[in-house]
């Protein structure tokens, strides 16, 4: 079984909409991560959160906005799409963040293709 | 330069053949971990590691934080080794962030 769950698998937008893309993970993690992979390149970091608390944010865009509700759930509101946000979204979690951050576990993604 | 740098960035090889793999590190690291990337896109992971070497059957890592480097080694590659692998690798101090290197693609050939 998986322990953490993306939704939507995969999505379509239109330019200028708004998507949530849902990440929750039921490992008793602390911390739990955003990364973004587009077409053929490598992973890049979005935010970091451990606690419930922003502890990184490498996005230099405010349209990507984490929500998180509870300890396991981090959810990525994207306002306003572009065709260049069209990427497939991975969520990742660890035991906590700092020092003793351990090994990242990974979801299976959300492919977002923007039109 | 980039903090974690992999090579090579791409590389072909014969079933049974053997294949290093090496990510270089321009900062002291934590951990580093090696995922594979397989063709439906889902991230595998193959190593964590704090420092040291750790062996699972045909793949071997290395992690030595202090000269700033960790290797990936495949024995006896087979056709399902193809894919895209990764290093990750966590920034020693005040880093609150997992930095990926750009990947290897594997390609075995029967």
């Amino acid at each position: 079984d998986p322990k953490i769950i993306q939704k939507p698998k995969y999505l379509v937008a239109v330019t200028g909409s708004e998507k949530i893309l849902i990440c929750e993970q039921y490992l008793g993690h602390n911390a739990m991560y955003w990364y973004r992979q587009s077409a053929k390149k490598p992973l890049e970091f979005m935010f970091s959160y451990s606690y419930q608390k922003l502890m990184d944010n490498q996005t230099a865009s405010s349209r990507f906005q984490p929500q998180s509700s509870k300890k396991n759930h981090l959810d990525l509101q994207i306002t306003a799409l572009k065709p260049d946000d069209s990427a497939t979204y991975f969520c990742a979690s660890s035991h906590s963040l700092g020092s003793n951050t351990g090994q990242l576990y990974f979801g299976e993604g959300s492919k977002l293709t923007v039109l | 330069g980039m903090p974690v740098e992999q090579n090579p960035p791409a590389l072909s090889l014969y079933e049974g053949a053997d294949s290093g793999l090496r990510c270089n590190f321009s900062t002291t690291m934590k951990s580093v971990q090696w995922f594979q990337q397989n063709h439906r896109g889902r991230l595998i992971t193959l190593f964590y590691l704090a420092q040291g070497t750790k062996e699972n059957g045909r793949l071997k890592s290395t992690f030595n934080s202090k000269e700033r480097y960790s290797t990936l080694h495949i024995k006896d590659a087979q056709l399902e080794d193809s894919g895209t692998y990764f290093c990750a690798a966590e920034a020693g101090t005040n880093a609150y962030k997992v930095i990926f290197g750009k990947g290897t693609h594997l390609h075995v050939l029967p």
